[in-house]
């Protein structure tokens, strides 16, 4: 079915670091592709999102593009902030209007 | 308030008990869903609500899980004998319309549910 994988592990990195966390989907069809992101002691949010093929999503610095040849969506800042520090999903739309998410990265940003 | 309001944040409860979890959704939003979050692992689906049709309940693990949605508002996640594996925080969300293109899912801060 359709699915996420995102890299294993936390990541570690410091301050004004730059940041890829990669996204790959298996899916049938063109599905809307998504970021997440969750705050210590805070709900999800969604930080970016793309629709179609070639679209790039951002916010707050960070990008990502949907790459319909590598079935991938990886998630970039260029230089991250402690205040950056969260825990990072990706996701798909699929079916009847549901998000697939992958397991989530922990980002820890050190000064 | 303006977001997505889960209760209790924490519950503690013994095997085999029953509990229920609550979530209101956003005012004005049709699309409600339940999503579970173990350990290690990514958000599980559970269940959708959208408007007066017939939920989809595919992602529910067991029959022991069931939820309702009344009046098209709020949404009660039910959990009959817990086993321990239930143990998890459990997210609600809720969307204008589903969460078709461009439409954004707004979550809750979840429940954390422990089973002991």
């Amino acid at each position: 079915g359709d699915s996420v994988t995102q890299m294993e592990g936390p990541v570690t990195l410091s301050e004004e670091a730059f940041l890829t966390i990669n996204c790959t989907y298996t899916a049938t069809g063109y599905p809307s592709l998504f970021w997440y992101v969750q705050y210590p002691g805070e709900g999800l949010q969604l930080l970016l999102k793309a629709t179609k093929a070639d679209d790039k999503g951002s916010n707050k610095g960070f990008e990502a593009t949907y790459r319909k040849e590598t079935t991938s969506f990886h998630l970039e800042k260029g230089s991250v902030q402690v205040s950056d520090s969260a825990v990072y999903f990706c996701a798909l739309l699929y079916g009847n209007n549901r998000l697939a998410f992958g397991k989530g990265n922990q980002v820890v940003v050190i000064p | 308030g303006a977001g997505v309001s889960q209760s209790p944040s924490n519950k503690v409860t013994e095997k085999g008990k029953d509990v229920e979890l609550r979530c209101d959704p956003i005012s004005g939003h049709t699309a409600l869903y339940w999503y579970r979050q173990s350990l290690g692992q990514g958000l599980e689906f559970l269940i959708y609500f959208q408007g007066n049709s017939a939920p989809d309940k595919s992602g529910l693990p067991s029959d022991r899980f069931s939820a309702e949605r009344t009046g098209g508002s709020v949404s009660t996640l039910t959990i009959q004998r817990t086993q321990q594996e239930d143990s998890a925080v459990y997210l609600c969300a809720s969307s204008l319309g589903g969460t078709g293109r461009g439409t954004q899912a707004f979550f809750g801060q979840g429940t954390r549910l422990t089973v002991v």
